[in-house]
């Protein structure tokens, strides 16, 4: 399994540039989810899907965009890139709890540092 | 009011020596799991430790064990014999509500520095 990919892991943009950040996971889980890393304060919820075609609103989903189309991938769009999205982007998933018993952990991918200039 | 409070910024401690990260919460729900992370310098989030609200016993994995006081809403991460690698950020979290619910409140973390 290569458990939760995301691509890419750099990337630079402009403001006012779109684009998109790319999550996949081949563990058959429910959840998936994205967050948002910035200095001392920790990780805050963006989107989140608890299956295919069912997304919702995190703490922070001004300026970004989900859908959720397979069971396995769960991009995250940047419609207007601005500087205060400069960030590193986590996506994580998990088996849905109650679905699966005893199985709690989500599983981040890697992570995508993101510098809007 | 904040749901995952970390109060200690950072911390140094000897190399073998234990070690105990602090963490409180704040939900009114009766069902919430509560979750620690390592985020070592090359980025990466490696999931410890579980602890579920209906547990009776404290979770242990290896090296890490949970402190849960539910009634004092803490939830501090020991571990035991620290080791340079164990150098990291460490973040707790927290599940809160009804099944299917899985969104995770992180707290601001903890720099861990272990010294030789």
């Amino acid at each position: 399994n290569a458990g939760v990919t995301q691509t890419p892991k750099f990337q630079v943009l402009k403001t006012g540039q779109s684009m998109t950040l790319q999550c996949a996971q081949d563990m058959n889980h429910e959840y998936m989810s994205w967050y948002r890393q910035d200095p001392g304060m920790g990780l805050r919820l963006i989107h989140y899907s608890v299956g295919a075609g069912i997304t919702d609103q995190g703490e922070v989903p001004n300026g970004y965009n989900v859908s959720r189309s397979t069971t396995e991938d769960f991009p995250l769009r940047l419609l207007s890139a601005a500087p205060s999205q400069t960030s590193v982007y986590f996506c994580a998933s998990s088996y849905s709890y109650g679905r699966t018993p005893g199985v709690h952990t989500q599983y981040f991918g890697p992570g995508t540092r993101l510098t809007v200039l | 009011a904040q749901k995952i409070t970390q109060t200690q910024p950072g911390m140094f401690v000897q190399e073998k020596e234990a070690v105990t990260l602090d963490c409180t919460y704040d939900t009114s729900d009766q069902s919430y799991g509560l979750f620690w992370y390592k985020q070592p310098s090359s980025g990466e989030m490696i999931f410890l430790i579980y602890q579920g609200s209906y547990d009776e016993q404290n979770a242990t994995e290896g090296r890490y064990s949970l402190n849960f006081q539910k009634a004092r809403k803490s939830a501090n991460l020991v571990i035991s014999a620290s080791q340079l690698g164990d150098s990291a950020m460490y973040f707790c979290a927290m599940r809160e509500g009804p099944f299917g619910n899985e969104k995770l409140t992180f707290g601001t973390g903890t720099r861990l520095t272990i010294i030789p």
